[in-house]
C-alpha cells in the first residue's frame, strides 16, 4: 500500500530534550516536506527536500533540522525543543508540482 | 492578510442538507487541492484542479476552480455524517520551483448532524 509513515504518533518531551521524528513514504517521490499544524494558524512548511542530500528551509525553519541521505526518509530532528514547538507535524511526499501530495498520519508532539 | 481565505470557518449542517465550502487565493493559482482531516489525524486527499474553470466530481463531492484560477469551491451534496470533519484547501503557487509546497488554508469544520 502507498503511504506515509510517520513515527512516534504521539509523543509527550521536557524542554530541551533532543528528539526525531522519522518519515518514510515508499512511492519512490522525490519531494518531501515537513508541516506543523497549529490553531488559528493552520498547516505551515517547515523543511522541504528535493532529492537526497538537497533541503531547504520552508516558512517556519527555526528550531528545526532535518535530513535526506537516502530517498525514502526523511526525519525531523528537534535539537533542543521549548514549549513553542508543542504542534501536530505532519511529513508530506509527491512526485513535485502538480501532483498530489500524499500525507502521513501526524504526530502530535507536547513540549514541557 | 491570508494568502488563501477559506469560509466558512465551520459549518453546521442537518443530514441531507447541501453545503458549500469556499477558497479564495489573493493571487493566481498554479493548482487547487483539496484534502480532508479527521480531527488530530492525516490529510486524506479530494482532489486537485488546475484549469480555469475546470470542475471534479467524487460521490458526493463536487470541486470547482474559476476561470480566473483565484477561487475554488467546494461541493457536497445530500451531506452525511461520515462527510464530517475539517476540509482544508491547499494552493501551489509557484509554477514550476514550488519543489511541492503548497500554502493552506486554515480550515472549515464541518459538523453534520444526523
Amino acid at each position: 500500500e502507498a503511504q506515509v509513515t510517520q513515527n512516534p504518533r504521539y509523543l509527550i518531551t521536557v524542554t530541551g530534550k533532543k528528539l526525531t521524528v522519522t518519515c518514510s513514504q515508499n512511492m519512490n517521490h522525490e519531494y518531501m516536506s515537513w508541516y506543523r499544524q497549529d490553531p488559528g494558524l493552520g498547516l505551515r512548511q517547515i523543511y522541504y527536500s528535493m532529492n537526497v542530500e538537497v533541503t531547504d528551509k520552508g516558512d517556519v525553519p527555526e528550531g528545526y533540522k532535518v535530513s535526506r541521505k537516502e530517498k525514502r526518509n526523511f526525519p525531523l530532528i528537534l535539537e533542543s525543543p521549548s514549549p513553542n514547538q508543542t504542534s501536530l507535524y505532519f511529513c508530506a511526499s509527491s512526485f513535485g508540482q502538480g501532483r498530489v501530495a500524499f500525507f502521513g498520519q501526524g504526530t502530535r508532539l507536547t513540549v514541557v | 492578510s491570508q494568502e488563501l481565505e477559506q469560509s466558512p470557518q465551520s459549518l453546521i449542517v442537518q443530514e441531507g442538507k447541501n453545503l458549500t465550502i469556499n477558497c479564495t487565493s489573493s493571487k493566481t493559482l498554479y493548482g487547487l487541492y483539496w484534502y480532508k482531516q479527521k480531527y488530530g489525524e492525516g490529510l486524506i486527499f479530494l482532489m486537485m484542479l488546475q484549469k480555469g474553470g475546470e470542475e471534479k466530481s467524487h460521490e458526493k463531492i463536487t470541486a470547482k476552480l474559476d476561470e480566473k484560477k483565484q477561487q475554488s469551491s467546494l461541493h457536497i451534496t445530500a451531506s452525511q455524517p461520515s462527510h464530517a470533519g475539517i476540509y482544508l484547501c491547499g494552493a501551489d503557487y509557484a509554477g514550476g520551483t514550488s519543489y511541492g509546497k503548497l500554502t493552506f488554508g486554515q480550515g472549515t469544520i464541518l459538523t453534520v448532524h444526523p
